[in-house]
């Protein structure tokens, strides 16, 4: 069964740099597919992020200029968001998901000094 | 980037009605339209993909339609585990967008 879990610091103050760590069980990141970021803010609104595919090439929004970046550690079938310079605006929940098929619970990110 | 528009944003249903939930995209994107169900304090789950591929474990009452610009989303027999939030998505060009939701609430 494929299970997908983001982890992250929860509380992020502004102009910090936010890290969260996707871990993915049951099936292998250098397989197939998309591996993805995205958040849902308060009031239900939805944003695509990133991804990062099987391969390790990857494509932002770009709503998030350069303040993005997607890594992965194919060694722990993991991959990263780091989001730079936050503010409030970046408050929501973030998931992490293969392909459109199975998303992770996501985690909640608040930014606040 | 590509907006899609749901509606309605609230649909008042009782158990057993058939509803058809709509998704207007602002340019043709094929079919390359997704279809999900997120229910409260839960994560997004896939029901269709594609416009009209089902899902191995989603109910069959779950059904797409639609291409290019409008799209259908049709539950026949609405039963009580169905109301939560409804969004589409489409992955016909970049950046991948949503909707804004359809709410299906019990009437």
């Amino acid at each position: 069964d494929v299970q997908l879990q983001e982890s992250g610091p929860g509380l992020v103050k502004p102009s910090q740099s936010l890290s969260l760590t996707c871990t993915v069980t049951g099936y292998s990141i250098t397989s197939d597919y998309a591996w993805n970021w995205i958040r849902q803010f308060p009031g239900n609104k939805l944003e695509w992020m990133g991804y990062i595919s099987y391969s390790g090439s990857t494509s932002y929004n770009p709503s998030l200029k350069s303040r993005i970046s997607i890594t992965r550690d194919t060694s722990k079938n993991q991959f990263f968001l780091q989001l730079n310079s936050v503010t409030t605006e970046d408050t929501a929940t973030y998931y992490c998901a293969m392909g459109f098929d199975y998303w992770g619970q996501g985690t909640t990110l608040t930014v606040s000094s | 980037d590509i907006v899609l528009t749901q509606s309605p944003a609230t649909l008042s249903v009782t158990p057993g009605d058939s509803v058809s939930l709509s998704c207007r995209a602002s340019q043709s994107i094929s079919n390359n339209l997704h279809w999900y169900q997120q229910k409260s304090h839960e994560s997004p789950r896939l029901l269709i993909k594609y416009a009209s591929q089902s899902i191995s474990g989603i109910p069959s009452r779950f059904s797409g339609s639609g291409s290019g610009t409008d799209f259908t989303l049709s539950i026949n027999s609405v039963e009580t585990e169905d109301f939560g939030m409804y969004f589409c998505q489409q992955s016909n060009s970049w950046p991948h967008t949503f909707g804004a939701g359809t709410k299906l609430e019990l009437k």
